[in-house]
């Protein structure tokens, strides 16, 4: 059975520090990786996609790391802002086709970014 | 681009009734919408596959003449929820399937989603 685990599932940080999310899955076949962001009350955003070639990708503050050969992710957010208070949704596709029935969602880690 | 809208955003309505929500692309044609469901603090549910022009197809477990799902143009997909009970409360978010990338992949783009509170 196709699995993303994330962790933590919750975490609290100071404004100006860093902070990263781990993903771990195990989906097969493997096609590609996305770290969504979700704010409270909002449908999730893409931050990053990688394919199996890739093992690093930045989007501003947020940079993302894949191992396809461990079969881990993390989402680094540098300098965090109070605006990065959100849940941060790992996804995995296991279809080149895009259909959302490829796609193994991860059950978040729920950013909190205090003054 | 690649901006998909959902109407209404919030709908509280009384147990029986029933609620459709609108599921728009805005700059790009989908030939397929999906329809997920987000209970607090978990994630989102695959609901539905919505086709143009065909008849959707249902997750298992969904029931599809409580979960009315009709895709009747390229821009276009709504869900009706028939004879909402409270047990139906939860946050619906649609995505539509965007055009075919240059890396051979369609990205889904999701909707801002819907809260629908039965009393």
């Amino acid at each position: 059975k196709n699995q993303v685990e994330q962790s933590p599932q919750s975490l609290i940080i100071l404004e100006g520090k860093n902070c990263t999310l781990q993903c771990n899955y195990t989906v097969s076949p493997f096609s590609n990786l996305r770290w969504y962001k979700q704010d409270t009350g909002r449908g999730p955003v893409s931050l990053t996609i990688m394919t199996f070639s890739e093992n690093t990708k930045s989007n501003g503050r947020y940079t993302a790391t894949l191992d396809a050969d461990t079969k881990q992710s993390s989402l680094h957010i540098t300098a965090s802002q109070l605006s990065d208070s959100a849940s941060y949704i790992c996804v995995v596709s296991s279809s080149y086709s895009g259909s959302a029935r490829q796609l193994t969602f991860g059950s978040g880690t729920q950013l909190t970014v205090l003054p | 681009g690649a901006v998909v809208s959902q109407h209404p955003s919030r709908v509280i309505c009384k147990s029986g009734t029933s609620v459709k929500i609108e599921c728009r692309s805005l700059d790009f044609q989908a030939t397929t919408m999906f329809w997920y469901r987000q209970f607090p603090k978990q994630s989102l549910m695959l609901m539905a596959t919505s086709n143009e022009g065909s008849k959707a197809t249902y997750e298992q477990g969904v029931e599809k003449d409580k979960f009315l799902i009709n895709h009747a143009s390229l821009t276009l997909s709504t869900l009706t929820v028939t004879s909402a009970h409270p047990e139906d409360s939860s946050f619906y978010i649609c995505s539509a399937q965007g055009p075919l990338t240059s890396g051979g992949d369609n990205e889904q783009f999701f909707g801002p989603g819907t809260r629908l509170t039965v009393l």
